[in-house]
């Protein structure tokens, strides 16, 4: 497609549900990353993928949070047993190749948790 | 630890006072500094990505800048349509193995007609 496309693009769920994530990167781009941004905050690096590498999971926040990547294209981010403070826009962005190469984000997923 | 602190937090100007926003950074082998522009509800919006210090950028009323420790953000004859926050987020080196960006805060302008 054109850009990163999220979805949904709102999401409202109950204290300890699961919820998915999904995220298509731009065709053709090997690497991807999800970052997270509670309401008035800076963004909070996630999980990062490239390629068939390992990925990157050092800013997951908890167990509860976890991504896959499959096909080196379409990835999921899945958090389970949601909490309030969950609450936030999850953000997906992807890039071709890694260093120093532009980083373009989705609109989000907007995510609160009653 | 890679840190990026922009100043100020907020900043109120009247269409046409020309300013500039600041990224102070610490990061381990800068590979590339990038400012992003967002609006209410969407996502970042690519703008300049800097290598090396003395660098510069420009696009439209926007000039993006590079030192050692810093970079700004001129914004020259500002327009309403320029209210956003603007983001500043720094990658580090090869070496670090690290290739996710570490973003500031943001500092959220206002351009009053």
């Amino acid at each position: 497609g054109a850009g990163v496309s999220q979805s949904p693009s709102n999401k409202v769920t109950e204290k300890g549900k699961d919820v998915e994530l999904r995220c298509d990167p731009i065709s053709g781009h090997t690497a991807l990353y999800w970052y997270r941004q509670s309401l008035g905050q800076g963004l909070e690096f996630l999980i990062y993928f490239q390629g068939n590498s390992a990925p990157d999971k050092s800013g997951l926040p908890s167990d509860r949070f976890s991504a896959e990547r499959t096909g080196g294209s379409v990835s999921t981010l899945t958090i389970q047993r949601t909490q309030q403070e969950d609450s936030a826009v999850y953000l997906c962005a992807s890039s071709f190749g890694t260093y120093g190469n532009t980083i373009y984000f989705g609109e989000g997923s907007w995510l609160t948790v009653v | 630890e890679d840190q990026v602190t922009q100043s100020p937090e907020a900043l109120r100007l009247q269409e046409g006072e020309s300013s500039s926003l600041n990224c102070s950074y610490t990061v381990s082998g800068l590979r590339g500094l990038f400012w992003y522009r967002q609006d209410p509800g969407k996502g970042p919006e690519f703008l300049f990505t800097l290598y090396s210090a003395g660098e510069e950028k420009e696009k439209e009323r926007l000039k993006a800048t590079l030192t050692k420790k810093e970079s700004f953000l001129h914004i020259t004859a500002p327009k309403p349509e320029d209210s956003a926050t603007y983001l500043c987020a720094v990658q580090a080196g090869v070496d670090t193995g690290r290739r996710a960006l570490t973003f500031g805060s943001g500092t959220r302008l206002q351009v009053q007609p």
